[in-house]
């Protein structure tokens, strides 16, 4: 049961234009979200978190959307650039465990 | 270097063979976490230990892994008479607090592939 679910495997993006990234969750008392970035061969790498209580954190080009009635959240990175093509994973803890989607993988056309 | 480091990075073992992962966390950091990757999905949850303590292991698979760090840093994970199955990536990661609500530091993992 993937209770972190990110529904599209890949995404194309024209440089300079916006890359939005969509998840879905489905555990009402997830509490905290956060994105990662993942290159080959590389661990994860944090990108920005937001917590139940907000709706949207912002840090420089990205920004992240929590829809808690719809269960919902997505990363906008605005301008796009070649630089961001890699595999976003959203991640949700509850309690003392963290969930993960399946990924993302982002390419930035230049 | 400051950040988490993982070794080996890659280790191959034929069916049956235990193996030893080991991982040092970035310095101070009090929570450390164990996770196995598959090709294609994202991580999932192993192990959780705060300092020494391990807080929680309900993501092992199966009685033959086992995860532990003695001394509150360093931790190993190690896995009894390997199955293919047990072939993935096993990332380990630390975050400062003992909390879920902070980021976790990833590794770069170790690619376990068993024949």
């Amino acid at each position: 049961d993937q209770q972190v679910k990110q529904n599209s495997p890949s995404l194309s993006v024209q440089e300079g234009r916006i890359s939005i990234l969509n998840c879905d969750y489905t555990n009402s008392m997830f509490d905290y979200f956060l994105w990662y970035k993942k290159y080959p061969a590389e661990g994860p790498t944090f990108l920005i978190s937001i917590s139940s209580i907000k709706d949207k954190n912002e840090d420089g080009r990205f920004t992240v959307f929590l829809n808690k009635s719809a269960k919902h959240l997505s990363l906008h990175i605005v301008p796009s650039q070649p630089g961001d093509s890699a595999v976003y994973f959203c991640a949700a803890s509850a309690g003392n465990q963290f969930y993960f989607g399946t990924g993302t993988s982002l390419t930035v056309i230049p | 270097g400051a950040g988490v480091s993982q070794s080996p990075r890659y280790k191959v073992a034929k069916r049956g063979q235990d193996v030893a992962l080991r991982c040092d966390p970035i310095s101070g950091h009090v929570s450390l976490f164990w996770y196995q990757q598959a090709l294609g999905q994202g991580p999932e949850f192993l192990t959780y230990f705060q300092n020494e303590a391990q807080l929680d292991k309900s993501g092992l698979p199966s009685d033959r892994f086992f995860a532990e760090r003695p001394e509150g840093s360093v931790s190993t994970l190690k896995i009894q008479r390997t199955q293919q199955e047990d072939s993935a990536v096993y990332l380990c990661a630390s975050s400062l607090a003992p909390s879920f609500s902070q980021p976790q530091h990833f590794g770069d993992g170790t690619r376990l592939s068993i024949l």
